[in-house]
């Protein structure tokens, strides 16, 4: 069973700055899943990655598949960036790359970006 | 629009008592998913169905049933057996190979 981690818990910034959150895994997989969730609970999916870079807006996201490990850049940072960031993995080494045998989330990362 | 509907969005149980969670989507994806959200834990998932009435187990299935008689619609029922049901409940569905897209989620606390 995969097990995520990410770092950091928790990150405050000021706003312009740049962001890194960090996530490994303990299992091989085909995709990583970079999620967000506001204050109301809603979760939005940011990206769906498989190998190298990939690049929505002020958000970058970039796996590592030999090292088991992925990153989430915010450019110039903003307050509306302010949420919870979660990196997810399918269940299992043997699932298909989108999880659809579920996904394994980590603990999330509180992100606030002060003005 | 297509996406992703629960309801209700806030659910109340008193002891003993079974309440099902509904989950609905109109955007033909083949797979579903129950996830349970703690205060300070990730999203662990409840069960899944990747087909119309199948469906698995997931990490934390006790206490919960569900079923897929349709492909737009997975309920989640919360049974008694389930001792500590207060947590924020997530539906998700994907394609097979895709991404998974969230609902809004249903909050459920115990009188």
């Amino acid at each position: 069973k995969n097990e995520v981690e990410q770092s950091p818990q928790n990150l405050t910034a000021q706003e312009g700055e740049f962001i890194t959150i960090n996530c490994s895994y303990s299992v091989g997989i085909s995709a990583l899943h970079w999620l967000q969730q506001h204050p109301g609970g809603g979760i939005v999916s940011l990206f769906m990655l498989s190998s190298g870079k990939k690049k929505h807006g002020r958000l970058i996201a970039t796996i590592n598949i030999q090292e088991k490990h992925s990153s989430l850049h915010i450019t110039a940072s903003h307050p509306r960036d302010s949420a919870v960031y979660i990196c997810a993995a399918p269940l299992s080494s043997g699932g298909r790359g989108g999880g659809a045998d579920g996904l394994t989330f980590g603990k999330g990362t509180h992100l606030i970006i002060q003005p | 629009d297509g996406g992703i509907t629960q309801s209700p969005k806030y659910l109340f149980r008193k002891e003993g008592q079974n309440v099902t969670l509904s989950c609905e989507q109109n955007l033909n994806h083949d797979a579903m998913y129950w996830y349970r959200q703690d205060p300070g834990q990730g999203l662990r998932l409840i069960y899944y169905s990747q087909i119309v009435n199948d469906f698995q187990k997931g990490d934390i299935a006790e206490g919960y049933s569900v079923s897929r008689e349709k492909k737009e619609s997975f309920p989640l029922t919360v049974t008694s057996a389930q001792k500590n049901p207060t947590a924020f409940y997530l539906c998700a569905s994907s394609p097979i190979l895709g991404t998974q897209y969230f609902g809004p989620g249903t909050r459920l606390l115990v009188l």
